[in-house]
C-alpha cells in the first residue's frame, strides 16, 4: 500500500508556543488529506479535511485560527497548533487517500504532541 | 447521519481460537468500508477494503464480509496469534473524496 510519513513522531513544547506537524505522501499524490487527534483508548476525532491549493475545511467545534492547516503540495500538508495548551496534548495523525476507483485510505504513523 | 458501531469493545482470546469482529453501520449508501489495525501509540495500518459492490475480501488469514442491505461487515482472522493483538477499526465513507467514519474500536488480546 501507499505509505504516508510524519514529522515529528513526538514533541515536546511549553505552554504557549507553537508546533509545526509535516504529513507527507511518498509515493502517491494527495490532492486531499485528512487531520485526525485522539485521546488515550479512545477512536479517531477528524479535525479538518486539508485541500491542496485551498482553505482547510474544519470540524465542528474546531478552531480554525488555533489549527492552521496548510497544504502547499500534492504531497505535503501541515497542521500548526499554534499558542499550545496542556489540553492540546494528544495523538495528531493525518491521512491521504488513494485516488484510484478504491479511494482506499492511508494513515501516517502518528505525532505525540506534550504540552507542558 | 452515519454511526458506525463495533461489538465487542474488547474481546480476549487463547492463542489459536479465530477472531470474529463485528461492525455495523446505519446507512447503508456507502461507497467503501475499510478495516484497519492500530497498535498502542502508532497509526493506522489498513487490512481490507471492501468496495461497495463487493461481498468480501481475503488476505492471509484475514476474511472481511460485507453486507450493505443490513449494515454489517465481519472481520475474521483465523487462528489467532499474540501478534494479532491490537485494536481493530472498521470506517465507512459514502463517496469518493468524503471523509471516513470510524467505529469505536475492538481491543483485541490474544494470550499465548
Amino acid at each position: 500500500g501507499a505509505v504516508v510519513s510524519q514529522h515529528p513522531s513526538w514533541v515536546i513544547c511549553k505552554s504557549g508556543t507553537s508546533v509545526k506537524i509535516e504529513c507527507r505522501s511518498l509515493d502517491f499524490q494527495a490532492t486531499t488529506m485528512f487531520w485526525y487527534r485522539q485521546f488515550p483508548k479512545q477512536s479517531l476525532m477528524l479535525m479538518a479535511t486539508s485541500n491542496e491549493g485551498s482553505k482547510a475545511t474544519y470540524e465542528q467545534g474546531v478552531e480554525k485560527d488555533k489549527f492552521l492547516i496548510n497544504h502547499a503540495s500534492l504531497t505535503l500538508s501541515t497542521l500548526t497548533v499554534t499558542s499550545a495548551h496542556p489540553e492540546d496534548s494528544s495523538f495528531y495523525i493525518c491521512s491521504g487517500p488513494d485516488t484510484g476507483s478504491s479511494y482506499e485510505q492511508f494513515f501516517g504513523p502518528g505525532t505525540r504532541l506534550t504540552v507542558l | 447521519k452515519q454511526e458506525v458501531t463495533q461489538i465487542p469493545a474488547a474481546l480476549s482470546v487463547p492463542e489459536g481460537e479465530n477472531l470474529v469482529l463485528n461492525c455495523s453501520f446505519t446507512d447503508s449508501a456507502i461507497y467503501n468500508l475499510q478495516w484497519f489495525r492500530q497498535d498502542p501509540g502508532k497509526g493506522l495500518t489498513s487490512l481490507l477494503l471492501i468496495q461497495s459492490s463487493q461481498r468480501e475480501q481475503t488476505s492471509g488469514r484475514l476474511n472481511a464480509s460485507l453486507d450493505k442491505s443490513s449494515g454489517r461487515s465481519t472481520l475474521y482472522i483465523a487462528a489467532s496469534q499474540p501478534g494479532d493483538s491490537a485494536t481493530y477499526l472498521c470506517a465507512v465513507i459514502k463517496a469518493a473524496g468524503n471523509k471516513l467514519t470510524f467505529g469505536g474500536g475492538t481491543r483485541v488480546l490474544v494470550k499465548p
